[in-house]
């Protein structure tokens, strides 16, 4: 099975830099894809990696190590709309389905 | 881009009573569809795979009897909740994955429904 662990809750100050990491164990490896939720509202993908390395998308930024199991998403320059819920997810199986981390829910206080 | 157009967005129903859920791709073949459950400040669960013209895989714990998928065309899904229970009020939404690939990655997500059973 899939098994995706992620802190609960961060908090952070507007403009800041925040890391929410995500340690993961798969059976199959295939990339680690990021999504970003606000409440009531359905996932949109911010990031996706399938290589170990940075991948840089504007403020987002997402980095994976295949060797430790690890990857993070790092949200620079924080902003009042960040504050959302962000999961993270693997592809799996034959038909490629998605299994979604815990969850980090992100507070960006002013 | 890939758009999913999922509805409806929120529905209330007495319990005992079935409730259909739609999920369409306006631009795109949804060759597999997966559908999602999301109980308040959890992740969202797998519930089930379908592919088109086949019959869905549910993931372990899932009735199979209870949470009906249809998918009998490329840009059709649909879910319906039968025998609906207050335990089954959760925010439930659809996945595609198709020809030509949508940009993210394969995966484009329907907006949800809010499902409340009274």
């Amino acid at each position: 099975g899939q098994s995706l662990e992620q802190p609960s809750e961060v908090t952070a100050v507007e403009g800041a830099i925040v890391q929410i990491n995500c340690t993961y164990q798969t059976s199959g490896f295939y990339g680690l894809s990021w999504y970003q939720q606000h409440d009531g509202g359905a996932p949109t993908f911010l990031s996706y990696n399938a290589l170990d390395g940075l991948e840089e998308t504007g403020r987002f930024s997402s980095f994976l190590s295949r060797s430790d199991s690890y990857g993070y998403l790092l949200l620079q320059e924080l902003q009042m709309k960040d504050s959302a819920s962000y999961f993270c997810a693997v592809p799996s199986g034959g038909y490629q389905k998605v299994t979604f981390g815990t969850g980090t829910k992100l507070q960006v206080i002013p | 881009g890939a758009v999913v157009s999922q509805h409806p967005s929120w529905v209330i129903c007495k319990s005992g009573t079935s409730v259909k859920i739609e999920c369409r791709s306006l631009d795109f073949q949804a060759t597999t569809m997966f559908w999602y459950r999301q109980f308040p400040k959890q992740s969202l669960m797998l519930m089930a795979t379908s592919n088109e013209g086949s019959k869905a895989t549910y993931e372990q714990g899932v009735e199979k009897d209870k949470f009906l998928i249809n998918h009998a065309s490329l840009t059709l899904s649909t879910l319906t909740v039968t025998s609906a229970h207050p335990e089954d009020s959760s925010f439930y939404i659809c996945s595609a994955r198709g020809r030509p690939p949508p940009p993210t990655y394969g995966y484009t997500f329907g907006s949800g429904t809010r499902l409340t059973v009274v």
